[in-house]
């Protein structure tokens, strides 16, 4: 994998649902994993940076994953909730110069 | 909380014509970012700064975008001429030094151009 790679590209749920999405990035030369959240009209906002491989990170009912060996990341919402509706950026930084390189996105969806 | 300030919020321009965005990052944040997103697509950075250096600007086009950061604090990017294709959110964002810091970002500029 040469680029950052999100999927799906967009989802729908029912509120109370759990989900989550991967990110894909190249394990070579990697250095950190950043996920933000970007709400419509709003500015993205950042959920966690993690660096570690095996690293799993929590704030309230989102957590992720991190194996920096194969490549990919998973975020994961428990009980869905409609303002959890919003796009969600992974972003990757790798080599010397470390700079951030974003995936597309996820587009989640919450129906009430 | 400090916020990334960003104006305007909204720019409609012709194509041919100049337009510029300015941003100013929060207290304290040496590290700027000017990214831009296409509809569809992630952010693209198109310049960093580390106070008023421009560390990366490999993927500006430079025959027509321009940055700068006199001081080190705000910032203004500049496109003369628009084209169509600029159309897209121009989204700057901050961060304090250090690799494993996240970014704070601004609510961006989107820009139409006609």
């Amino acid at each position: 994998i040469l680029n950052v790679e999100q999927s799906p590209q967009s989802l729908h749920v029912q509120e109370g649902d759990s989900t989550n999405f991967t990110c894909s990035f190249p394990s070579s030369n990697f250095y950190a994993l950043h996920w933000y959240r970007w709400e419509t009209a709003k500015s993205p906002e950042a959920l966690f940076v993690m660096t570690l491989n095996g690293d799993e990170k929590k704030k309230g009912r989102i957590s992720a994953t991190l194996n920096t060996k194969e490549g990919y990341s998973y975020l994961y919402i428990k009980g869905s909730q409609p303002e959890d509706s919003a796009t969600y950026l992974c972003a990757s930084s790798r080599g010397s110069a470390r700079q951030l390189t974003f995936g597309s996105g996820t587009q989640l969806t919450v129906l009430p | 909380e400090a916020e990334v300030a960003q104006s305007p919020r909204y720019k409609i321009t012709e194509k041919s014509q100049a337009v510029a965005f300015w941003c100013d990052p929060i207290s304290g944040h040496a590290t700027l970012y000017w990214y831009r997103q296409i509809l569809g697509q992630g952010p693209e950075l198109l310049v960093q700064f580390q106070d008023e250096s421009v560390v990366d600007d490999s993927q500006l086009p430079k025959d027509r975008f321009s940055a700068e950061r006199l001081k080190g604090v705000d910032s203004t990017l500049k496109i003369q001429p628009a084209e169509l294709g600029d159309s897209a959110m121009y989204l700057c964002a901050s961060r304090l030094t250090g690799d494993n810091s996240p970014l704070h970002f601004g609510n961006g500029t989107r820009l139409t151009v006609t």
